[in-house]
């Protein structure tokens, strides 16, 4: 089946723009989290959904940071105003259920790099 | 607070040698998991195998074995017979509840794993 599948693979912002990740859960998937990973380092949770409800976003680096799932499927993470630090890889991976039982299965990420 | 050490960054090895990558895991809950993923250069993060707190049995499943051990609060795993398709980054991470059905995964640094033929 189907995994996980996110867009753009690759994004290219000027300082100050804005620009939105999507990713495509594992159909059937409740839980979708995000993660960021720096150059050369593991990935950092950023926020959790379970379905359309954003239980967790206590990763989320700044408030200019934003992310939905507004029909519990397909979710958006939105940068404004990207800064230089912002340059990483979001991942996006989703697990069937909401329990520690559940493997995370990844997306291939969206590499960002602002100029 | 959740805490995943990899002291391995580099690791390179000839083709057909085995190979260990160490992991060591800090957490004050009694109910975890632990898994381990394989970064490619495609940059997709690949699920390997899962072990939870309660089981210390150690397994072999082809190629791949693990040795868990919660007295010195290790986790680590091994490639049999090393391949140059194995090179990529191998992580090791921790899952503990975080309450609200959440059990975000905490990742060490990655070890990068060469294999030369």
């Amino acid at each position: 089946g189907a995994g996980v599948s996110q867009s753009p693979r690759y994004k290219v912002a000027k300082r100050g723009q804005d620009v939105a990740l999507r990713c495509d859960p594992i159909s059937g998937h409740v839980s979708l989290f995000w993660y960021q990973q720096a150059l050369g380092q593991g990935p950092e949770f950023l926020t959790y959904f379970q379905n359309e409800a954003q239980l967790d976003k206590s990763g989320l680096p700044s408030d200019r940071f934003f992310a939905e799932r507004p029909e519990g499927s397909v979710s958006t993470l939105k940068i404004q105003r990207t800064q230089q630090e912002d340059s990483a890889v979001y991942l996006c991976a989703s697990s069937s259920m909401g329990g520690n039982t559940d493997t995370q299965y990844f997306g291939p990420g969206t590499r960002l790099t602002v100029l | 607070a959740q805490k995943v050490t990899q002291a391995q960054t580099e690791i390179s090895v000839v083709e057909k040698e085995d190979v260990t990558l160490d992991c060591v895991y800090e957490t004050r809950d009694t109910t975890y998991y632990l898994f381990w993923y394989k970064q490619p250069p495609s940059g997709e993060l690949v699920f390997l195998i899962r072990r939870n707190s309660f089981d210390e049995q150690n397994e072999i499943s082809g190629r791949y074995s693990w040795n868990f051990q919660k007295s010195t609060s290790s986790f680590n795993f091994t490639i049999t017979a090393s391949q140059v398709v194995d090179s990529a980054v191998y992580f090791c991470a921790l899952s503990v509840y975080s309450g609200g059905s959440n059990y975000k995964l905490t990742f060490g640094k990655g070890t990068l794993l060469t294999v030369n033929p």
